[in-house]
C-alpha cells in the first residue's frame, strides 16, 4: 500500500495550458504539503493544509491553486502554465496534531512536470 | 530565521570507507533536525531525527547522525559505505512552532566500488 500517491507521474504540457497534480494519503495524517523541486535539486515549500485549513502559503503565483476536499487529500491546480512551472512537485504529509515539531513528513514519488 | 546549510555540493568516498556528510543549522528555538535520502527519480525517504536526548541518532539502513550544539552541527554519518548508498541526501530543520521545514541544498553522495 502506497503511503502518500500522486498522480500522474509525468505530466508534458503546453504554455498556457491548465493542469492538475492529485495527491492521496492513507496515513491518517493531518498535515499535507507541496513542494517544489526545481532542476538544482533544491526543494522549496509552496503550500501546506491542517485539516483542510491552509496554513500555510508561500510566495507562489496565484496560478497555482492547491485545494483540499478532505484531510487524506491535497490537489494543485496550475493555470496559464508556464516554462518556469517545470519541475519536480512533491506532495507530503505528516501528523502534527498531538504530536508536535518532531513528526517527519513522508513524501509521494513526485509529479514531474514539463511545459513545452 | 530558521536555516540549513549542507556546505558539500558532492562527496566522494570509497566503498567500505567511513562516510560523513556535513549539515549546519540555524534556529531560533529548540532544533528538531531530519535527514532525507533521495534516489533518482524517486521522493524523499525519511532516515532519521534528531529531537532531544542522546547527541547520537541512530537511523535506517546503518545511517547515524550526531547533534552537536555548540558547533549548531548535524552531521550523518555511516562506518562503511556501500555503493548502494549513493543518492542525494538532504538535511532538514523545522521550526518549532512546527509549521515549516526547512530544506538544505542537497549533498549529492558518491560511493565507488
Amino acid at each position: 500500500d502506497t503511503a502518500v500517491s500522486q498522480t500522474p507521474k509525468y505530466l508534458v504540457t503546453q504554455m498556457g495550458n491548465d493542469k492538475s497534480i492529485k495527491c492521496e494519503q492513507n496515513l491518517g495524517h493531518d498535515t499535507m504539503y507541496w513542494y517544489k523541486q526545481d532542476s538544482k535539486k533544491f526543494l522549496k515549500i509552496m503550500f501546506s493544509y491542517n485539516n483542510k485549513e491552509l496554513i500555510i502559503n508561500e510566495t507562489v503565483p496565484n496560478r497555482f491553486s492547491p485545494k483540499s476536499p478532505d484531510k487524506a487529500h491535497l490537489n494543485l491546480h496550475i493555470n496559464s502554465l508556464e516554462l518556469g512551472d517545470s519541475a519536480v512537485y512533491f506532495c507530503a504529509s505528516s501528523q502534527d496534531g498531538g504530536g508536535g515539531p518532531q513528526r517527519e513528513l513522508f513524501f509521494g514519488e513526485g509529479s514531474r512536470l514539463t511545459v513545452l | 530565521a530558521q536555516s540549513v546549510a549542507q556546505p558539500e555540493d558532492q562527496v566522494n568516498v570509497a566503498e567500505g570507507n567511513p562516510l560523513t556528510v556535513k549539515c549546519t543549522y540555524s534556529v531560533s528555538g529548540n532544533p528538531y533536525l531530519f535527514w532525507y535520502v533521495q534516489y533518482p527519480n524517486r521522493g524523499l525517504q525519511f532516515l532519521l531525527k534528531y529531537i532531544t536526548g542522546d547527541n547520537l541518532v541512530k537511523g535506517s539502513y546503518g545511517f547515524e547522525a550526531e547533534f552537536n550544539k555548540s558547533q549548531t552541527s548535524f552531521h550523518l554519518k555511516k562506518p562503511s559505505a556501500l555503493v548502494s548508498d549513493s543518492a542525494l541526501y538532504f538535511c532538514a530543520v523545522r521550526e518549532e512552532n512546527f509549521n515549516k521545514f526547512y530544506f538544505g541544498s542537497g549533498t549529492k553522495l558518491n560511493v565507488k566500488p
